[in-house]
């Protein structure tokens, strides 16, 4: 079965350094996305990115958060300077098409990474 | 925004059937109601997705009533393995995921 994978599985980093999360979305998927989810607390959406450009994002996604597709198989998500409060798993997700309840257009995640800020 | 409303938490037991409904009033007409399983440090997976009626797969049913406001995720006989976090989503148009708090189901021996 296809999967979404995601590297690295953890990463420990200082505050204040930039870290670079991986991602290979499903071959034939044109849609992707990052969501985090602090322990403890809900999944939350932070960017939707279709066609090489972001089609949408969350208050989350500030100027600190960038996103990109530097070939055709890797999905990145750069956190250009980390903050404590950036401790969370960071789930890399893709889909086939929009949520648009046509069929059953599913988001496929990946086992995601587990970023600590120390 | 469409609002869905869980219970927390609910506890079974091997070899029953569980029952976890979801409240979602201000449903919009081209929404569908879509469930996710999360187990711990894992990310979401999808279950069902349906928008009215019943619709059945190989792991769990969906029941939709007549006025959509409201969904019934069903698992028969859930096993130690089906303890994870069950999401009510809505997937209407657009390209994000909005996921709540979901219910933990807990299955014991």
């Amino acid at each position: 079965e296809p999967e979404v994978t995601q590297t690295p599985s953890h990463q420990v980093t200082q505050m204040g350094q930039e870290v670079i999360l991986r991602c290979v979305p499903i071959s034939n998927h044109l849609y992707f996305y990052w969501y985090r989810q602090i322990l403890g607390q809900k999944v939350e959406f932070l960017v939707s990115f279709y066609n090489n450009e972001i089609s949408e994002k969350s208050e989350i996604f500030d100027d600190q958060f960038s996103v990109e597709r530097p070939d055709g198989s890797n999905f990145t998500l750069k956190i250009r300077s980390t903050k404590l409060e950036d401790s969370a798993m960071y789930f890399c997700a893709s889909s086939e098409g929009l949520f648009e309840g046509q069929g059953n257009t599913e988001a496929f995640f990946g086992q995601g990474t587990r970023l600590t800020v120390v | 925004l469409a609002k869905t409303t869980q219970p927390i938490s609910m506890d079974s037991y091997e070899g029953q059937e569980v029952n976890i409904t979801c409240s979602h009033n201000n449903i919009a007409t081209n929404d569908y109601i879509t469930w996710y399983q999360q187990f711990p440090s894992q990310g979401p997976r999808f279950i069902i997705q349906g928008y009215k009626t019943k619709v059945t797969n190989e792991v769990a049913s969906l029941f939709i009533p007549a006025d959509r406001k409201s969904s019934t995720l069903s698992l028969p006989r859930v096993s130690l393995s089906d303890t994870a976090v069950y999401y009510c989503l809505f997937t209407g148009g657009g390209n994000k995921l909005t996921f709540g708090t979901g219910t933990q189901l807990k299955v014991e021996l």
